[in-house]
């Protein structure tokens, strides 16, 4: 089975250093991997995801993910973090039933960004 | 474009009560549809999804089910809830056929089961 695992529970930053959350991967074949985001009590925001390609991948909000293949790592990075950024991250890959995808989601981790 | 929506944003009900939980999308047709709960503001865990009308496949056995019942709508179910059901439910919708396409998800529904 496809899962992902997130080895941090939390993570803080000061505003305006670069912040990196951690995910990595453990799946049978290509992987298709996925970073949401969740504010508190709303639903979650589709970040970017890695598909094939470029192994730097940039997505929404000015993040972005590198993809390790070596390391089996999809970590999100953001070269300056702001407070507006503090939120939970979730790192998923997607498995194939034969009908649908499904995502199977990591633990989250929240990243607390201070002044 | 594409929006889904969920309601009631949130609920309280007593254990042995009903429940019922409603999604739609609007803007796009045949739709995989999902529920996930999420417990303690944490992991997602995937309940069932549905590819087409009628069409439910469940991921763990429980005390919930869902239909289906248009193509747009997606309905969670149970008989009697327990304490255990308490979580926040979130719906969401990828393009049929999409293998590789992100999900979209709705704005949830926090469950509190008293």
């Amino acid at each position: 089975a496809q899962s992902v695992a997130q080895p941090e529970d939390q993570v803080n930053v000061a505003e305006g250093n670069p912040l990196t959350v951690k995910c990595t991967y453990s799946v049978s074949g290509n992987p298709y991997l996925f970073w949401y985001v969740q504010y508190p009590n709303r639903g979650l925001q589709f970040l970017l995801k890695y598909i094939t390609g470029d192994n730097l991948v940039k997505g929404s909000y000015g993040f972005e993910a590198e993809f390790n293949k070596s390391q089996t790592s999809f970590h999100l990075k953001k070269p300056s973090a702001l407070v507006s950024d503090s939120a939970l991250y979730f790192c998923a890959v997607r498995d194939w039933t034969g009908t649908a995808s499904k995502l199977t989601f990591g633990t989250g981790t929240r990243l607390q960004v201070t002044l | 474009s594409q929006t889904i929506h969920q309601w009631p944003a949130t609920l309280v009900q007593p254990v042995g009560s009903p429940l019922s939980l409603e999604c739609t999308v609007e803007g796009t047709s045949n739709p995989n549809l999902y529920w996930y709960r999420q417990a303690a503001g944490r992991g997602l865990q995937l309940l069932f999804y549905s590819v087409g009308i009628g069409q439910i496949s469940s991921e763990v056995p429980q005390n919930l089910s869902a239909s289906r019942p248009q193509d747009r709508q997606f309905i969670l179910s149970s008989k009697k809830l327990l304490l255990s059901d308490s979580g926040f439910y979130l719906c969401a919708w990828s393009p049929l056929g999409g293998r590789l396409n992100e999900q979209f998800f709705g704005p949830g529904t926090r469950l509190t089961v008293l």
